[in-house]
């Protein structure tokens, strides 16, 4: 299974960009790269998601280095309700298809 | 909207008294899944279904069963709690298995054993 790297925390002013970092030396060539996040006491919530391109949507930039060892997801214009955990997950390539192994994430806390 | 509906958002139970948790989803997806978080830990798969074909993670443990009556509803049984099974219980749903699909969460069930 491809695992991640991800720094334990971050701190961040309100009004900046956050840039979270991901290692994933031992991707496959069709492993995703997914991210979501976890608001205190809530369900994780899907942030974004690619595989080989850099991405982007309403949420974040999802930017991935040539060789895929590594990612960050950009938050543009971080605010206080971005505080919460951050994973950074390789989709484990598995006989039933769609499988997310969390690791350890990174806690992010937006500052005012 | 649609969405992942987990009730109770708080269960209590005593130990070794069998609880269900339950979940719904109005996505109409057919895959339902069933994670484990402990306190300051990230989420561990426990099981989950495609349609009606159930497929367990290799160490959940045997004290933990689901259910799948309809393609909405999706329940997690635990025979026997006990205090180390204290924790947040998430449901989430996929389209399906393929290598994209996102996982849509619900907001967790959060059982405390006495």
């Amino acid at each position: 299974d491809a695992k991640t790297t991800q720094p334990p925390s971050m701190d961040c002013a309100e009004g900046r960009a956050a840039n979270l970092p991901c290692n994933h030396s031992t991707i496959s060539g069709n492993e995703y790269v997914y991210w979501y996040r976890q608001i205190h006491s809530q369900g994780p919530q899907y942030i974004i998601h690619g595989l080989k391109n850099n991405e982007t949507n309403e949420m974040a930039s999802l930017i991935i280095t040539e060789d895929r060892k590594s990612s960050t997801l950009i938050l543009p214009h971080a605010t206080l309700r971005d505080t919460a955990v951050y994973y950074c997950i390789v989709r484990v390539v598995w006989e039933y298809g769609n499988k997310l192994v969390f690791g350890a994430g990174t806690i992010l806390r937006v500052k005012s | 909207d649609a969405m992942v509906i987990q009730n109770p958002r708080y269960q209590v139970t005593q130990f070794g008294k069998p609880v269900t948790l339950s979940c719904s989803q109005t996505l109409n997806h057919n895959v339902m899944y069933w994670y484990q978080q402990k306190s300051s830990q990230a989420p561990k798969l426990l099981f989950h279904y495609y349609d009606k074909d159930f497929n367990n993670e290799a160490d959940t443990p045997d004290n933990f069963q689901s259910r799948r009556p309809n393609t909405s509803f999706c329940f997690l049984d635990i025979r026997s709690p006990g205090l180390g099974d204290a924790a947040m219980y998430l449901c989430a749903t996929s389209v399906d298995r393929v290598d994209s699909e996102t996982q849509y969460f619900g907001p967790g069930t959060r059982l405390l054993v006495l």
